[in-house]
């Protein structure tokens, strides 16, 4: 069964400090994987990372796909109070799914 | 802000009834997702829809069911509702090609009774 499997479950860092977020997947017709920031209610997107792009970039947020592996990870340099978010995880199919992880809750605290 | 929004933002049912959650869509997006996102869990795909067709759905009963309008708008309808329904709803549109970069909308959150 195609699953996405996410950790730490949650974490608990300071402002300031590095963090490093895990995905792995077993997915059957592979497509793309993607990370979300969900504050409240809706999910915002952060990257899609794909065959031909594996590593992507943006501000002190940086993800790479390993297809080796079957996994991913979400960097996050000098976090902020502001990064405090479940992040999520998923895997979009080529049959038009999309497979989420049950993602992690990181907490920054000043 | 997504551009997406969706009504209404919360809803009581009682088990059994049947309940319609609506979504407006970005102009011009003319694909729409619907997922359910159970508490501390990620959202789960129930299914999507292309230009008015569904495009692919996910492990839900049939008595989940969805319309898409030429106007960008589009509906989930859940009959006979369980206990287990109690959760987000949320729907996500995205350009037809590239469909993987969806816009969420705040959700609906249904309590069933």
């Amino acid at each position: 069964e195609d699953k996405v499997v996410q950790s730490p479950l949650s974490l608990v860092v300071h402002e300031g400090d590095t963090v490093t977020l895990n995905c792995s997947y077993e997915v059957t017709n592979f497509r793309s994987l993607l990370w979300y920031k969900q504050e409240k209610k809706a999910p915002t997107f952060l990257f899609m990372l794909t065959s031909s792009g594996i590593e992507k970039k943006s501000g002190r947020l940086s993800s790479i796909l390993d297809k080796k592996e079957l996994s991913s990870i979400l960097n996050i340099t000098a976090t902020q109070t502001g990064d405090s978010a479940i992040y999520l995880c998923a895997v979009a199919g080529w049959n038009n799914d999309m497979r989420f992880g049950a993602g992690t809750r990181l907490t920054v605290k000043p | 802000e997504t551009g997406v929004t969706q009504s209404p933002t919360h809803l009581i049912k009682t088990r059994g009834q049947q309940v319609t959650l609506r979504c407006s869509s970005q102009s011009g997006h003319n694909t729409v997702s619907w997922y359910q996102q159970a508490l501390g869990q990620g959202p789960q795909f129930i299914f999507q829809y292309y230009r008015e067709e569904e495009n692919g759905r996910g492990n839900f009963p049939p008595r989940f069911s969805g319309l898409q309008f030429p106007n960008y708008s589009s509906e989930l309808n859940v009959n006979a509702l369980e206990l287990d329904d109690s959760a987000l709803y949320l729907c996500a549109s995205s350009p037809g090609q590239g469909w993987e970069t969806q816009y969420f909308g705040p959700g609906t959150r249904l309590l069933v009774l």
